[in-house]
């Protein structure tokens, strides 16, 4: 079974719009964290947000959000204010287990394209 | 300034070579990943590294090898055993109580 499920291999949105990207996942560890990053066409890999399993509150960072249900597993990224810089590939990635370290599991990603 | 560099960004080989690809970090990070990413695919793990001088596989370590000598550099050694090696690369590091892990800007390989 995929730990990590991106169901959006693509995605529109407008510039200066918001947009969800959305994420679910699986796991029985009851510590884990979940992590989006986005990949440029150059290659590299930008880390965006972290969201920890017991945080209490959404994970921000600028116009990055993490949209947190736990219950559901689920852990969507929300965009607001779309710039055309925006575009580029997301992945949503886990790591089980307490530790700091660990090995980050990626979905596969949503190609985010933003119009003018 | 402080990253990770990996290179060459692009490699070419024939069928049948070995061929290592470099990667160097500078942020006294200790632990470091290699991964492998193909078209249309999310990263996955070969191997990683949380200490000098000691290495484990990750889930796709079939037909490749590292070595960690000092804590700044994590080669990977993509050998021929290595059935569909064409693929881009990417290193990464981490802190050992950091959260997340940086980057390099990746290295594609193509074998012919």
């Amino acid at each position: 079974a995929q730990k990590i499920t991106q169901t959006q291999p693509g995605m529109f949105v407008q510039e200066k719009e918001a947009v969800t990207l959305d994420c679910t996942y699986d796991t029985s560890d009851p510590s884990y964290g979940l992590f989006w990053y986005k990949q440029p066409s150059s290659g590299e890999m930008i880390f965006l947000i972290y969201q920890g399993s017991y945080d209490q509150q959404n994970a921000t960072e600028g116009r990055y959000s993490l949209n947190f249900q736990k219950a559901r597993k689920s852990a969507n990224l929300v965009i607001s204010a779309s710039q055309l810089g925006d575009s580029a590939m997301y992945f949503c990635a886990m790591r089980e287990g307490g530790g700091s370290q660990g090995n980050l599991i990626f979905g596969k990603g949503t190609k985010l394209s933003v119009k003018p | 300034d402080g990253g990770i560099t990996q290179s060459p960004k692009y490699l070419f080989r024939k069928e049948g070579q070995n061929v290592t690809l470099s990667c160097e970090q500078n942020l006294n990070h200790d632990a470091m990943y290699w991964y492998r990413q193909d078209p249309g695919q999310g990263l996955r793990l070969i191997y990683y590294s949380q200490i000098v001088n000691d290495f484990q596989k990750g889930d796709i370590a079939e037909g490749y090898s590292v070595s960690r000598e000092k804590k700044e550099s994590f080669p990977l050694t993509v050998t021929s055993a290595q059935k569909n090696p064409t693929a881009f690369y990417l290193c990464a590091s981490s802190l050992r109580s950091g959260v997340e892990q940086y980057f390099g800007p990746g290295t594609r390989l193509t074998v012919t």
